[in-house]
């Protein structure tokens, strides 16, 4: 039961275009969302996140919009970068459990390799 | 600013052998968890704890142990290792509503 998808497993960019992540979540429950970036022999590093009390969330080149109704949210980068070729994972936490059974546990998708070409 | 430290980086293990993932984190944070990434797949929870002396099972618990005597180790434990356990290997940490800090990952082959 995959309760955060990422459906496009990679997403080829050209240098200075803007790159578009998706991400999908089934459960309801889930209040607060992560974008993280892993290169290669690393652990994913936190990049944003967004609270479900809002629809958009900015970082400098970053930005997450959340579509509740929809149960989506994306991850907009622009203008993308080599420097930005990675793993994106979406996450996703049910934080009104956080003191019952889920701990704060992050449900992750399963990731979209982004590649920029210079 | 260590964050959160994983050893080793890599192990080949044969099929039966025990091994230790070791993870130490430096910040005092309360919750500490690990995962494990399949190729294609994103990272699917296998332990986490809420503070020392507790611990308790996430989505694939099967085949690992864990324990945590201080706030700062969580080590991860295989006893039997078996082909299904390659995998890359990550420990992390998290405070309140802050997010996770990942340590940098073991990349575990049984052959």
């Amino acid at each position: 039961d995959q309760q955060v998808k990422q459906n496009s497993p990679s997403l080829s960019v050209q240098e200075g275009r803007i790159s578009i992540l998706n991400c999908d979540y089934t459960n309801s429950m889930f209040d607060y969302f992560l974008w993280y970036k892993k290169y290669p022999a690393e652990g994913p590093t936190f990049l944003i996140s967004i609270s479900s009390i809002k629809d958009k969330n900015e970082d400098g080149r970053f930005t997450v919009f959340l579509n509740k109704s929809a149960k989506h949210l994306s991850l907009h980068i622009v203008p993308s970068q080599p420097g930005d070729s990675a793993v994106y994972f979406c996450a996703a936490l049910d934080r009104s459990n956080a003191g019952g059974t889920s701990y704060g546990k992050l449900t992750f998708g399963q990731g979209t390799i982004l590649t920029v070409h210079p | 600013n260590a964050g959160v430290t994983q050893t080793p980086k890599f192990r080949i293990l044969k099929i039966g052998q025990s091994m230790t993932l070791q993870c130490t984190q430096d910040m005092n944070h309360n919750y500490m968890y690990w995962y494990r990434q399949d190729p294609g797949m994103g990272l699917k929870l296998i332990y986490y704890s809420v503070g020392a002396g507790i611990t308790d099972k996430g989505e694939v618990p099967n085949g690992y142990n864990v324990s945590r005597s201080t706030t700062e180790d969580f080590p991860l434990r295989l006893e039997l290792a078996a082909p299904s356990q390659t995998s890359v290997y990550f420990c992390a940490s998290r405070q309140g509503s802050s997010g996770y800090t990942f340590g940098s990952g073991t990349r575990l082959t049984v052959v």
